[in-house]
């Protein structure tokens, strides 16, 4: 089975902190993404990623970036963290033209 | 992508089938129907999905409506741990994004 794997299952960073999440998945898919879930507003896409070094602003990009230098690792960089950032960070990976499959999530809480 | 609609909640006896259903009136005739399930605090696992045909798998079978406007997902026998909420997605002309609405919340009762 694929994995994908998120480096934290909970965080918590202060205001103003530079914060890295790391996903890494272990089947060579071209394609990865990064989501967020906040209650009542459901899965939103931050950016993705169709290949190394490639990537793609999602819905909602404001006050995060992204990198992959690998093809197994994703990461999504908050620059600055804030407390609206405070959510379930959601990492997954898709063959082309197969499902998604999701890690396990990483929830940050920012104070 | 193609919008969907899933009623907001469904309850089913432990045991029991449980059909989940999804319109998808707008889905065009090369769009997948995908279907996922969230259990709580976990994300999101892959079920099955379909373009035409009726698919089964291990976890659920799916049903797709020859005029490809709806498709109702069926768990056989319905588990304690089937309860989760359960997206109807149909991804369109995106190869890359899945937007996932509300969903259904199935819950099975003993």
């Amino acid at each position: 089975d694929v994995k994908v794997t998120q480096s934290s299952r909970y965080l918590v960073k202060r205001t103003g902190e530079k914060v890295f999440l790391e996903c890494v998945q272990d089947m060579d898919h071209e394609n990865m993404f990064w989501y967020r879930q906040d209650p009542g507003l459901g899965l939103r896409l931050i950016y993705f990623s169709y290949d190394v070094k490639m990537k793609e602003k999602g819905d909602i990009p404001e006050g995060y970036s992204v990198s992959r230098e690998k093809k197994e690792r994703f990461s999504l960089i908050l620059e600055s963290a804030s407390t609206n950032q405070t959510s379930m960070y959601l990492c997954a990976s898709r063959l082309q033209g197969y499902g998604y499959t999701f890690g396990s999530g990483t929830r940050l809480t920012v104070v | 992508d193609a919008k969907t609609t899933q009623p907001p909640s469904m309850d089913c006896a432990e045991g029991r089938a449980a059909n989940l259903p999804c319109n998808h009136s707008t889905i065009s005739g090369n769009e997948y129907v995908y279907w996922y399930r969230q259990i709580h605090s976990q994300g999101p696992q892959y079920i099955i999905h379909g373009l035409k045909n009726n698919e089964t798998n291990e976890m659920a079978s799916l049903i797709i409506t020859e005029d490809r406007k709806s498709s109702t997902l069926i768990l056989p026998h319905a588990t304690l741990r089937d309860t989760a909420v359960y997206y109807c997605i149909a991804p369109g002309g995106s190869n890359y994004k899945l937007t996932f609405g509300k969903g259904t919340l199935l819950t099975v009762n003993p």
